[in-house]
């Protein structure tokens, strides 16, 4: 079966920092990968996509980075942390293909900003 | 543009009674998908449901049924004889057939507190 790993599980951070988040998927090949971002008192929103290896699509323009090294390992980081920057970061998986595959959810990432 | 606006921010019932969660959206697309997630308190994501556009027939699944009317771009959910363990918050989404991976549409959530 497949599992989404995500950590850490919570981060604090002061203003300024650099950011890692990593995210691995086991029990499949070529999944499309994607970067969440949860805000307080907002609803998800999507930060990155990914359909292969090196390829990343931003949806909106921000203060943070995504990569791909290998098939199973999306990374999101930032070179300098914001205050807005805070919030929970989840991670997701789905199968290759079209929109219509549903999408399988990490556990996600508390990010506190001081 | 796509938006799913999810107009109940929050919704406090007692056990055993049924609960509706609206979602209505937009979009251009005439080919799209729903879907409907969980977040419990811990915080991931669980799938409930995914409905293609084409697809008007209501779905039950146990105690959960959703409500699809392309009418009135609605797609509500509704929890029968409901229990502490749908406590929970609710998201809609909205994925238009975007031929590769687009990511997901998310309203803002309702939270259902279920109170014994």
């Amino acid at each position: 079966s497949q599992t989404i790993h995500q950590w850490p599980a919570t981060l604090v951070q002061p203003v300024g920092s650099p950011l890692s988040l990593e995210c691995t998927v086991e029990g499949t090949s070529n999944p499309n990968l994607y970067w969440y971002r949860q805000a307080a008192g907002r609803g998800l929103q999507l930060l990155f996509y990914s359909v292969g290896i090196g390829q990343i699509s931003s949806e909106v323009p921000q203060n943070l980075s995504a990569s791909r090294p290998q098939d199973r390992q999306f990374i999101l980081s930032s070179k300098k942390l914001l205050l807005s920057d805070s919030g929970f970061y989840l991670c997701a998986w789905s199968r290759t293909g079209n929109s219509n595959q549903p999408q399988h959810f990490g556990d996600g990432t508390r990010l506190s900003i001081l | 543009a796509q938006k799913v606006t999810q107009a109940q921010t929050e919704i406090s019932v007692v056990e055993k009674e049924d609960v509706t969660l609206d979602c209505v959206y937009e979009t251009r697309d005439t080919t799209y998908y729903l879907f409907w997630y969980k977040q419990p308190p811990s915080g991931e994501l669980v799938f409930l449901i995914r409905r293609n556009s084409f697809d008007e027939q209501n779905e039950i699944s146990g105690r959960y049924s959703w409500n699809f009317q392309k009418s009135t771009s609605s797609f509500n959910f509704t929890i029968t004889a409901s229990q502490v363990v749908d406590s929970a918050v609710y998201f809609c989404a909205l994925s238009d057939w975007g031929g590769g991976a687009d990511g997901l549409t998310f309203g803002k959530g309702t939270h259902l507190i279920i109170q014994p």
